[in-house]
């Protein structure tokens, strides 16, 4: 079946560093989303990207897909507190439901 | 709106004992799915809905039961608690197919011991 793994596991940075999470398909993907999981918290939907090569930006976060459609990233510049919690992508192949990726924790101090 | 809701916040349970964990939504979404969490892990799929009265298996659907016989709501089912079912389970509605957005619900803490 469909996998969806992300890299790091885990990363933890002073506030003002920046950020990055990867995100691997074993297959195409019609389209993927990031959702944050704040510690205690539901997953919240952040983004979808549906073309290949897509790039967005939601203030400091900029998410890209790739051109294969298998892999996706998001990038938080200068990272707050605020910014703390499990950063999860979910993939949608042919079916309706989502391929949840294995997710990275991100730690913020000061 | 209220979204989706969950019902209860946290349950204990001895080993052997059943439940049913509760959900339910208002924004007339057709899919609902079923997710476990285990602590510092990804989410799992116990089963999911693509309307009233169809259900499917999810990833890890042993030791659970859905039905769906309304589109607001999605019971899940657990028979026989063991240990290994203490995890935190949320419930999604998704609108559209083919990867619509989820909203999840607050999730109900379970603890089997």
């Amino acid at each position: 079946g469909q996998q969806v793994m992300q890299i790091p596991q885990y990363q933890h940075v002073q506030e003002g560093e920046d950020f990055t999470t990867y995100c691997n398909s074993s297959t195409t993907l019609s389209n993927i989303q990031w959702y944050k999981q704040r510690p205690g918290g539901h997953p919240v939907f952040l983004i979808q990207l549906v073309k290949s090569g897509e790039v967005k930006k939601q203030k400091r976060l900029t998410f890209q897909f790739g051109e294969a459609k298998k892999n996706s990233s998001l990038h938080i510049t200068a990272t707050q507190t605020t910014d703390v919690g499990t950063y999860f992508c979910a993939g949608a192949g042919t079916a309706s439901k989502l391929t949840f990726g294995t997710g990275t924790r991100l730690q913020v101090t000061l | 709106n209220a979204g989706v809701t969950q019902t209860p916040k946290f349950r204990i349970l001895k080993i052997g004992q059943s439940m049913t964990l509760q959900c339910a939504q208002d924004m007339n979404h057709n899919y609902m799915y079923w997710y476990r969490q285990d602590p510092g892990m990804g989410l799992k799929l116990i089963y999911y809905s693509v309307g009233a009265g169809i259900t499917d298996k999810g990833e890890v659907p042993n030791g659970y039961n859905v039905s769906r016989s309304t589109t607001e709501d999605f019971p899940l089912r657990l028979e026989l608690a063991a240990p290994s079912q203490t995890s935190v389970y949320f419930c999604a509605a998704q609108g559209g197919g083919r990867g619509d957005t989820q909203y999840f619900g607050p999730g109900t803490r379970l603890t089997v011991l």
